[in-house]
């Protein structure tokens, strides 16, 4: 298809990892970012991964890519309550940022 | 750093009248920003791109007439809501790409909530 894709929502229990997925459209993406956007406010860039690496680890972040299949996932591990938020990931496309649709992660107690 | 600051946060208008967003880049320059509009629950929808010294390039299904954008400075885009109406109520959202930049992030604002009554 057209679109970046993700799942809407995803629920876990405060200490399990979360993994969100992301497909995206364009292979000539040079730059994947994963931003988060907590209730009424903007967008934090969380980390971006460069298109010739299949991996990177940022303290509990961990993106991995996979250009075959155009899949990009953000793992987080030992997720907290403050990490409940609406996930996006973008491609780049023409020095535009083209995001998904955003994961609602829902971190229970 | 790379803090960018969106002025009102909120702003309830009449219908009719216009309204003027203002988005700054704190800490860095940045000759590129961009505007998106955000439905609830709902991803962002790139408005237009904004290039300091020349015209805005405005995506497919945007009036340029009516979401009026100005980059006077490497710091400083605004975006005018002309002749408001109530569809136009929505979360306005900017962002600064950094001119010494490594790659195409952007830097967003915290938004903009209008609400056209």
């Amino acid at each position: 298809g057209e679109d970046v894709e993700q799942s809407l929502f995803l629920s876990v229990r405060e200490g399990d990892s979360s993994v969100i997925n992301c497909t995206y459209t364009d292979s000539s993406s040079t730059y994947l970012y994963w931003y988060k956007q907590e209730p009424g406010a903007g967008l934090q860039l969380l980390t971006y991964i460069f298109s010739n690496m299949d991996m990177k680890q940022d303290q509990r972040l961990t993106v991995l890519l996979n250009k075959k299949d155009k899949h990009l996932s953000l793992r987080i591990a030992d997720t907290q309550t403050g990490d409940s938020a609406i996930y996006f990931c973008a491609e780049t496309q023409g020095g535009k940022l083209i995001f998904g649709q955003g994961t609602e992660l829902s971190v229970k107690p | 750093g790379a803090v960018v600051s969106q002025h009102p946060s909120r702003v309830i208008c009449k219908s009719g009248t216009s309204v003027k967003i203002e988005c700054r880049s704190l800490d860095f320059q940045a000759t590129t920003m961009f505007w998106y509009r955000q439905f609830p629950k709902q991803s962002l929808m790139l408005m237009a791109t904004s290039n300091e010294g020349s015209k805005a390039t405005y995506e497919q299904g945007v009036e340029k007439d009516k979401f009026l954008i100005n980059h006077a400075s490497l710091t400083l885009s605004t975006l005018t809501v002309t002749s408001a109406h109530p569809e136009d109520s929505s979360f306005y959202i900017c962002s600064a790409h950094p001119d010494r930049g490594s790659g195409w992030e952007q830097y967003f604002g915290p938004g903009t909530r209008l609400t056209v009554t």
